[in-house]
C-alpha cells in the first residue's frame, strides 16, 4: 500500500527556521513527482511546489527537478533525501503568515497533466510570538 | 497563471437533491482538471480527473465534464457523507492553481 507519512506539528516562533518531512512508502519512490499543498487556517488549498525525487535523469545531472509556485519561490525551499524516500518542505525565516497545514502528495502523472492521489495527513504548523 | 473561478461558494441542499458546481479556467486547459473533496477537517481527496474520469473508488454518483475553460462537477443524489468543501484544480500548465472551493452542505 502506498503511504505518506509527514511529521508532526510544530510550534515555532517567527524569524525561526524550519524543516517538515514526508517519507513515502509502499511503491517506487523515483517514480512519482511529489507535491506541497498549504492550508491556511479556515481557507483552501494552494499548491506550493512539486520535486521529483530521481535525480538520474535531469536535465541538470545529479539534481532534483523542481519547481515552485510564483508564490511561494524564494520563501520555501523542497528537497529530497532519496536514501530514506523521503521528500522535505523548509522555511529559512518563519512568519506568522507560515501557520497552516501542509500536506504533500504523490502526483500520478508527468508535472502537469497529473493529479494527486495520494496524500499525507498533514503537518500543523503554527509560528506565533 | 492561469486563475480558477469557482462557483458557488457554498451550498445548501436536501438529500437526494442533484448538486452541481462549477468551475471556469482563464485560459484553455483542454481536459486537464481536476476535482478534490476535502471532508471537515480531513485530508483531501481526488475524486474526478483528467475532467470526467471518476477515481477509482468514489461512488458513481460523482461526475465531471467540460472541456477547455468551462467545467461541471455534479453529485447526482446527494448523500450526507458528501458534506464537504470541494475543489477543482488546473492541472495544465504551473502553477497546479486550485479553485476557491465550494462548501456542500445538508438542508
Amino acid at each position: 500500500d502506498v503511504h505518506l507519512v509527514q511529521s508532526g506539528a510544530e510550534v515555532k516562533k517567527p524569524g525561526e527556521s524550519l524543516k517538515i518531512s514526508c517519507k513515502a512508502s509502499g511503491y517506487n519512490f523515483t517514480t512519482y513527482w511529489i507535491t506541497w499543498v498549504r492550508q491556511m487556517p479556515g481557507k483552501g488549498l494552494e499548491w506550493m511546489g512539486i520535486i521529483h525525487p530521481d535525480d538520474s535523469d535531469t536535465i541538470y545531472r545529479g539534481d532534483y527537478d523542481t519547481m515552485y509556485s510564483p508564490s511561494f519561490e524564494g520563501q520555501v525551499t523542497i528537497s529530497v533525501d532519496k536514501s530514506l524516500s523521503t521528500v522535505y518542505l523548509q522555511w529559512n525565516s518563519l512568519k506568522a503568515s507560515d501557520t497552516g497545514i501542509y500536506y504533500c502528495a504523490r502526483q500520478k502523472g508527468a508535472v502537469v497533466n497529473g493529479h494527486a492521489e495520494y496524500w499525507g495527513q498533514g503537518t500543523l504548523v503554527i509560528v506565533s510570538s | 497563471d492561469i486563475q480558477m473561478t469557482q462557483s458557488p461558494t457554498s451550498l445548501s441542499a436536501s438529500v437526494g437533491d442533484r448538486v452541481t458546481i462549477t468551475c471556469q479556467a482563464s485560459q484553455d486547459i483542454g481536459k486537464y482538471l481536476n476535482w478534490y473533496q476535502q471532508k471537515p477537517g480531513k485530508v483531501p481527496q481526488l475524486v474526478i480527473y483528467d475532467a470526467s474520469t471518476l477515481q477509482t473508488g468514489v461512488p458513481s454518483r460523482f461526475s465531471g465534464s467540460g472541456y477547455g475553460t468551462d467545467f461541471i462537477f455534479t453529485i447526482s443524489s446527494l448523500q450526507p457523507e458528501d458534506v464537504a468543501t470541494y475543489y477543482c484544480q488546473q492541472c495544465d500548465s504551473l502553477p497546479l492553481i486550485f479553485g476557491g472551493g465550494t462548501k456542500v452542505e445538508i438542508k
